[in-house]
């Protein structure tokens, strides 16, 4: 079964420096996500991502987060300078055109600890 | 804005019946689904409506009404790997918007 793969699992960094999330979406998927759960809380929508631009994003989606598709098959979130209160766990996903119900697949998620 | 309410928690017995209640209001609506968390993991899909009433998958089974703002999860046979969070999750064609989850605790 196709699945979203996000590199790496886990990540500790030092507040004020930048991350690098990754994810490699399914193959013939053409619609691309991130969501953010900190610990306790509940799931967040952070961005969407469509035809190589932000289709939408929320609040928490300020100018410290940037994403991009830099080649056929990886999606990034860039986080430009950590703070404390990113420390969370970071989910991509993608769907097809079309299949908005069952081809919506979440990778595993990415643990950013923030120091 | 977006309001997802269901219980925080909830216990009940191997073997047993269990009915998850979720009330919602979101801006735009083009169905509901059912998550399943396990802690430190992501989320995986258990169910979905797009119109009202029932729809059965195995031992879990899903209902709406979007009249009344209101979903409901039923897992039956439970066991003890059922013992998760469980996130109401309404869908607007390109995002989801969670609850915060009920904690499933499943006791011998």
């Amino acid at each position: 079964e196709p699945e979203v793969t996000q590199t790496p699992s886990h990540q500790v960094t030092q507040m004020g420096q930048e991350v690098i999330l990754r994810c490699v979406p399914i193959s013939n998927h053409l619609y691309f996500y991130w969501y953010r759960q900190i610990l306790g809380q509940k799931v967040e929508f952070l961005v969407s991502f469509y035809n190589n631009e932000i289709s939408e994003k929320s609040e928490i989606f300020d100018d410290q987060f940037s994403v991009e598709r830099p080649d056929g098959s990886n999606f990034t979130l860039k986080i430009r300078s950590t703070k404390l209160e990113d420390s969370a766990m970071y989910f991509c996903a993608s769907r097809n055109q079309g299949n908005e119900v069952y081809g919506y697949t979440f990778g595993s998620g990415t643990r950013l600890t923030v120091v | 804005g977006q309001n997802i309410d269901q219980p925080t928690e909830m216990t009940a017995t191997e073997g047993a019946i269990v009915q998850i209640n979720c009330t919602y209001q979101t801006s735009g609506f083009n169905g509901l689904f059912w998550y399943q968390q396990h802690a430190g993991e992501a989320p995986t899909f258990l169910s979905y409506n797009v119109l009202d009433g029932l729809e059965e998958k195995g031992r879990f089974s899903s209902f709406l009404s979007r009249s009344k703002g209101y979903s409901y999860l039923l897992l039956k046979e439970l066991q003890m790997k059922d013992s998760a969070s469980y996130l109401c999750a309404p869908f607007n064609f390109n995002k989801f918007y969670f609850g915060s989850g009920t904690k499933l605790n499943v006791k011998p």
